[in-house]
């Protein structure tokens, strides 16, 4: 049973990139969300999603676009990588009652 | 928005010792949850919890869900080595399909 599966586990982009970061999930769960960790910062939600077709803006999702096609699948975009969004990201898929499972994270570094 | 408020940042423990963190929110939560990250790995969960009052152990970690919903604690008795790492709470609120939130996390660190 692979949980969260996350792809690359590590990238460096030069500013102005663009790329998808990878998360698919195979335990039939509703709810899907992308977190960013940076130091000192915790994890701070960018998007999730309640459902295939559902899709929602979290704290910090300036920069970042995301869709929901099927229940596994919930890829991140960026469209236009800043040096701002250098960072560790992490995907995460729970059920309703909150109790959320991770990925391993992609650590990116944009130059 | 909703924010946690997670104390203290860091520890410096002795091995054997007994630790203690919080989590305080100005918002209710109809969910809490406990976590802990190893270095390079994502957030494993460790305790959820789910009723006002409610406490709950895993091993020689304990959990409360504090009587307001607006708070929670994290006890681990008797550390150990492997018990080195960030401790994150997280909540979710009452709102149907409500996201979760997570506090800056608590690093622990235990002295040889």
């Amino acid at each position: 049973n692979a949980g969260v599966t996350q792809t690359p586990k590590f990238q460096v982009l030069k500013t102005g990139q663009s790329m998808t970061l990878q998360c698919a999930q195979d335990m039939n769960h509703e709810y899907m969300s992308w977190y960013r960790q940076d130091p000192g910062m915790g994890l701070r939600l960018i998007h999730y999603s309640v459902g295939a077709g559902i899709t929602d803006q979290g704290e910090v999702p300036n920069g970042y676009n995301v869709s929901r096609s099927t229940t596994e699948d919930f890829p991140l975009r960026l469209l236009s990588a800043a040096p701002s969004q250098t960072s560790v990201y992490f995907c995460a898929s729970s059920r309703p009652s909150g109790m959320a499972f991770f990925g391993q994270g992609t650590r990116l570094t944009v130059v | 928005g909703q924010q946690l408020n997670q104390s203290p940042q860091s520890m410096f423990i002795q091995e054997g010792e007994d630790v203690s963190m919080n989590c305080t929110s100005s918002s209710i939560f109809n969910t809490w949850l406990w976590y802990k990250q190893d270095p390079g790995e994502g957030p494993v969960l460790l305790i959820a919890l789910y009723k006002a009052g409610e406490l709950t152990s895993n091993g020689r970690l304990t959990a409360q869900f504090g009587i307001t919903r607006k708070d929670s604690f994290l006890n681990i008795s008797a550390s150990i080595p492997s018990d080195v790492g960030i401790y994150f709470c997280a909540g979710q609120g009452v709102v149907r399909d409500d996201k979760i939130i997570f506090g800056k996390g608590t690093r622990l660190h235990i002295l040889p």
